[in-house]
């Protein structure tokens, strides 16, 4: 039973549309991430946030931006969405060091 | 980048051992090494994680050497379902408020009967 969650599954959008992938986690962990991952490619971390109001870039530069107002909920938001922006885009969450990472299902979008 | 290297693919026989090799030189006293996998586009999935000793769950071994310069992940009785790409991963400290995950390409490990 997955106790972290990505909605939707799968979204196909047109260019220039804003979209909100949704990430919720039901574990009260502090920290979430989100990484990015092309088809058959490794994942790049995008974005972090070590608790409520903070985030952080990760190493992909990424024109996509997030939010964390509540400790269960860390959506990414692309204001305007370009075919670039196709890929599959994970969300995971931890407790803190020395513990693993929950990893959700991921969101594939797919911009046309 | 990842500061790990793993061979790009394995194979393994059903019901073999698997053993998934994995460098991280570099690794600092403090960095733990973590291993997950990836099934079919997945989200991944924790397998193991230890500092400098051993280690042992319900799914997999970690055998860290005494330099920790490397370690190896050891399924014990591999299945066509740990057909997977197989992750090491040295936790990169990013600030002083926590640290995170950096992936590298991993290895493909194909099970077959």
């Amino acid at each position: 039973e997955a106790d972290i969650y990505q909605t939707p599954r799968y979204l196909v959008i047109g260019t220039g549309k804003k979209i909100t992938l949704e990430c919720s986690q039901t574990m009260g962990h502090d920290k979430m991430y989100w990484y990015q991952q092309d088809p058959g490619m490794e994942l790049h971390l995008i974005h972090y946030s070590y608790g409520v109001n903070s985030t952080e870039k990760g190493d992909l530069s990424s024109e996509s931006t997030v939010s964390r107002i509540r400790t269960e909920h860390f959506p990414l938001t692309l204001e305007s969405a370009r075919p670039s922006h196709t890929s599959q885009y994970l969300c995971a969450s931890s407790a803190g060091t020395g513990r693993g990472y929950t990893f959700g299902s991921g969101t594939r979008l797919t911009v046309v | 980048d990842a500061k790990t290297t793993q061979p790009p693919s394995m194979d393994c026989a059903e019901g073999r051992a698997a053993n998934l090799p994995c460098n991280h030189s570099t690794i600092s006293g403090n960095e733990y090494v973590y291993w997950y996998r990836q099934i079919h586009s997945q989200g991944p999935q924790y397998i193991i994680h230890g500092l400098k000793n051993n280690e042992t769950n319900e799914m997999a071994s970690l055998i860290i050497t005494e330099d920790r310069k490397s370690s190896t992940l050891i399924l014990p009785h591999a299945t066509l379902r740990d057909t997977a790409v197989y992750y090491c991963i040295v936790r990169v400290s990013k600030n002083q408020a926590g640290t995170a995950l950096i992936f590298g390409k991993g290895t493909t490990l194909s099970v077959s009967s």
